[in-house]
């Protein structure tokens, strides 16, 4: 099984800023199949990035993902309030699908 | 448009059986697997498995085998997901969500979530 790392746990910013977030697997992830998700408080998840940096339909380009092999990140430039919320990496590679912990991004 | 509509929240006692829904409209059911996903109160998310809705093949995570089974019912368009014998430690939220065409694991459309309370 793969086990996803997101660090950091907690990234506390402000609005205009920009948000890096890491996720790392502990093994070559199979044709960089990994995604992000957002999910707000009381929300379910909503896919933002697959296959590493591609944008779910309707997404805002200042949401990007990168990353090969077994580091990832996601970027959401100029950040907007509605931007603060947990993030989850999920690998779907191999079976299991796995997800990453989280990141929460808080406002500073 | 696509739409996956969770079944209301339940409140059970150890040992009950229980079945929750997943319906679908928006898109033919058949062509797209479902998949299921746990979050624990507090917690992150967890891949339970899917099911191929055109002949009800399914796949489970190791952690979730033998204690979840999944269903469809094609004539309604709705997925299952149901437990026999339930445990304190099966309370969380439910989300049910659909792949996308080429079934290749991540959750493009997902239900509202259904949650699970066993005391």
């Amino acid at each position: 099984e793969i086990v996803l790392t997101q660090s950091p746990g907690t990234l506390s910013l402000s609005p205009g800023e920009g948000a890096t977030l890491s996720c790392r697997a502990s093994q070559s992830v199979y044709r960089n199949f990994l995604a992000w998700y957002q999910q707000r408080p009381g929300q379910a998840p909503k896919l933002l990035i697959y296959a590493a940096s591609n944008r779910a339909a309707g997404l805002p380009d200042r949401f990007s993902g990168r990353g090969s092999g077994t580091d990832f990140t996601l970027t959401i430039s100029r950040l907007e309030p509605e931007d603060f919320a947990m993030y989850y990496c999920q690998q779907y590679g191999s079976s299991p699908r796995t997800f990453g912990q989280g990141t929460k991004l808080e406002i500073k | 448009e696509v739409q996956l509509e969770q079944s209301g929240a339940e409140v059970k006692k150890p040992g009950e059986s229980l079945r929750i829904s997943c319906k679908t409209s928006g898109y033919s059911f058949t062509s797209y697997w479902i998949t299921w996903v746990r979050q624990m109160p507090g917690k992150g998310l967890e891949w339970m498995g899917t099911i191929a809705p055109r002949d009800s093949y399914t796949t489970y995570n190791p952690s979730f085998q033998g204690h979840v089974t999944f269903s469809v019912d094609k004539s309604v368009d709705t997925a299952y997901l149901q437990w026999s014998s339930l445990r304190a430690s099966d309370t969380a939220i439910y989300y049910c969500a659909r792949l996308p065409a080429d079934n290749s694991g991540y959750a493009y459309f997902w239900g509202q979530g259904t949650l699970v309370t066993v005391s």
